[in-house]
């Protein structure tokens, strides 16, 4: 089974609108650790925002949300007010404590529309 | 503060040589991670090396290896190269390990393709 499931290959957004990215995840490990990444065409992998397994409340970085539902092994990304710049591939990834293994899903392709 | 840099950023070599890839960490940090891109299989994790000790390893064989040296700079070798290396092979840098969520930055990647 997939451990990281991304299942938008694309998505487009209006500019100044919000968007949610999909993340679902697969593990039996009590402790992980949920990550998001963006990947403009420049190659350059950027950090976004982190979702420990036992904190209690949604992370939150400036325009950057992780809506953590724990029960549902979802930790979609929320993005408001999108900017033409948000355009780029969006990667989830999860880091199980036992094993110490890191996956990542295989990303979704957001494009943002003026 | 300078950030993660990669050497070389692209490579060609042909089946059965061998490649090996640096990565300077920023300064400061003492994990560096590797991992590997590929359109057909994404991103997967290669190892995580900290304080000249690798921490964390994904599952590729053991043809792919590295190591750390006391300045926290990485290198990433593979050996008997196969079509299917070809990649780009990113490089991530973070103050602890990965395992305590610290964030990753990550270098411009070495594009490595394999003839």
């Amino acid at each position: 089974a997939q451990k990281i499931t991304q299942t938008q290959p694309g998505m487009f957004v209006q500019e100044k609108e919000a968007v949610t990215l999909d993340c679902t995840y697969d593990t039996s490990d009590p402790s992980y650790g949920l990550f998001w990444y963006k990947q403009p065409s420049s190659g350059e992998m950027i950090f976004l925002i982190y979702q420990g397994s036992y904190d209690q409340q949604n992370a939150t970085e400036g325009r950057y949300s992780l809506n953590f539902q724990k029960a549902r092994k979802s930790a979609n990304l929320v993005i408001s007010a999108s900017q033409l710049g948000d355009s780029a591939m969006y990667f989830c990834a999860m880091r199980e404590n036992t094993g110490n293994q890191f996956y990542f899903g295989t990303g979704t392709s957001l494009t943002v529309i003026p | 503060k300078a950030g993660v840099t990669q050497t070389p950023r692209y490579l060609i070599k042909t089946r059965g040589q061998q490649v090996t890839l640096s990565c300077s960490p920023i300064s400061g940090h003492r994990s560096v991670s590797w991992y590997q891109q590929t359109p057909g299989q994404g991103l997967q994790f290669l190892f995580e090396y900290f304080s000249e000790t690798q921490r964390n390893k994904g599952n590729f064989p053991g043809r792919f290896s590295g190591r750390q040296f006391s300045n926290s700079r990485s290198e990433m070798n593979v050996s008997t190269l196969e079509l299917g290396d070809s990649a780009l092979y990113l490089c991530a840098s973070s103050f602890s390990t990965i395992t305590r969520g610290n964030e990753q930055f990550f270098g411009p990647g070495t594009r490595l393709t394999v003839l």
